[in-house]
């Protein structure tokens, strides 16, 4: 399984500002997403970030607000715009496993909007 | 699309006591059941799967069965310990699809 971490751990950020996560992979991945949590909710998938090409949104999430970049197979961004604290949440980057349809997923950034 | 429920939200069990979670599923076509552990200030993890080809599969203390006519699939924890405390999420997937969809997770609390 890929090995995946993430910056920041955690940030409090005040509203209107803008934060950007950084995820890193041990390996090169063709396909890495990222995920929203809220607190005491379940994993929504914000968008799909393939390497050379834009990025997928699922409903209810734009690029204006979450940009992603791609720049290479073992490294994506996600940036949170223009912060609420509706943004308060915990963001996730995952890679699909070689088997099947597993998911394996960083340890997340705690992020607190004021 | 899919949508997967999960029972119940929170469960409270002693130590050495056994744990079931129940999940069911939308979608006939899903043929993908994975089971996540996620632990305070973590990411979620792997700690199971089962495939629609499969009814049941165990691995030590843990235990997955699905029932494909009725759409449910469960997770079985025995003999409970206090690091089996976990937020568990199950999820169902399609072949065709690298994306699960989760359910709402069980806030599993073990008592020493």
């Amino acid at each position: 399984s890929a090995v995946i971490s993430q910056k920041p751990s955690r940030d409090i950020c005040q509203r209107g500002t803008s934060l950007t996560i950084q995820c890193q992979v041990d390996s090169q991945v063709t396909m890495m997403f990222w995920y929203r949590q809220q607190p005491g909710q379940s994993l929504t998938l914000i968008a799909t970030a393939n390497q050379g090409s834009e990025a997928t949104y699922e409903s209810g999430f734009v690029i204006d607000k979450f940009p992603i970049s791609r720049p290479n197979l073992t490294f994506s961004t996600l940036t949170v715009s223009n912060m609420s604290p509706e943004d308060s949440s915990i963001y996730l980057c995952s890679t699909p496993g070689q088997l099947y349809n597993e998911q394996f997923f960083g340890p997340g950034t705690r992020l607190t909007v004021l | 699309g899919e949508n997967v429920e999960q029972h119940p939200s929170t469960l409270s069990v002693q130590e050495g006591d056994s744990a079931v979670i129940k999940c069911t599923y939308s979608d006939s076509a899903s043929n993908y059941f994975p089971w996540y552990k996620q632990e305070l200030g973590k990411g979620p993890q792997l700690i199971i799967d089962i495939r629609s080809n499969v009814g049941e599969k165990k691995d030590q203390r843990i235990a997955v069965t699905l029932n494909k006519t009725a759409k449910h699939f469960s997770l079985h924890i025995t003999e409970t310990q206090p690091e089996d405390s976990a937020v568990y999420f199950c999820a169902a997937s399609s072949g065709g699809s690298y994306i699960p969809t989760f359910g709402r997770g069980t806030s599993l609390i073990v008592h020493p």
